[in-house]
């Protein structure tokens, strides 16, 4: 069974450029999350769908990030201008049901670099 | 918002070591996790805790989940080379939703 895949693995881009990272769950999953890190710094929750709807997205850093996942299948998450600040790396997971008596899954992260 | 505070941030140590690394919060949780990060990766869950003052192990590795409910630890015994990587805690309660709750990552380097 595949895991969690995301896409791209590692993007350099330019401050003010535009970048969308896509999702793959777990197939049969309906919760999809995302979360950031930057360096050194804690594992953020971005945002938690269940199937295509946002069931949670408190931790959107700003209205600079977009995040659909259209027929509650894959997601992707756009950040559009990107700033330099932005740069981290970006995990995905799923889950069957919610978190806290599921097993969540971690995709490898998309790393993104801002200069 | 809520945070975990980790400790330590990092650690070298040498092979056959113990480690223990500690998580603390100011507010209860209802599930604790612990999870390994490796270069390259994403975290991949180590052990599970949904019990206050549960004792659980996974080979080598020995978690508990507080008695009060805000804090965990996490031991390794006899550390290899194969456990270098980032820990990270995550709490999980009832008030949160879908979404975990990570501490900032312990760094562990463990030298041959």
């Amino acid at each position: 069974e595949a895991g969690v895949t995301q896409f791209p693995s590692h993007s350099v881009i330019e401050k003010g450029q535009t970048v969308t990272l896509r999702c793959d769950p777990i197939s049969g999953h309906d919760n999809l999350y995302w979360y950031r890190r930057v360096m050194g710094k804690e594992i953020k929750f971005l945002l938690h769908f269940v199937k295509e709807s946002k069931q949670d997205e408190s931790g959107m850093p700003n209205n600079r990030f977009l995040a659909e996942r259209t027929g509650g299948t894959y997601s992707t998450l756009k950040v559009q201008p990107a700033e330099l600040e932005d740069s981290g790396v970006y995990f995905c997971a799923s889950s069957q049901g919610a978190a806290g008596g599921n097993t969540i899954y971690f995709g490898e992260g998309s790393w993104l670099t801002v200069v | 918002g809520q945070q975990l505070n980790q400790s330590p941030q990092s650690m070298f140590i040498q092979e056959g070591e113990d480690v223990s690394m500690n998580c603390t919060s100011s507010s209860i949780f209802n599930t604790w996790l612990w999870y390994k990060q490796e270069p390259g990766e994403g975290p991949v869950l180590l052990i599970a805790l949904y019990k206050a003052g549960e004792l659980t192990s996974n080979g080598r590795l020995t978690a508990q989940f507080g008695i009060t409910r805000k804090d965990s630890f996490l031991n390794i015994s006899a550390s290899i080379p194969s456990d270098v990587g980032i820990y990270f805690c995550a709490g999980w309660g009832y008030n949160q939703g879908g979404k975990l709750i990570f501490g900032q990552g312990t760094e562990l380097s463990v030298k041959p």
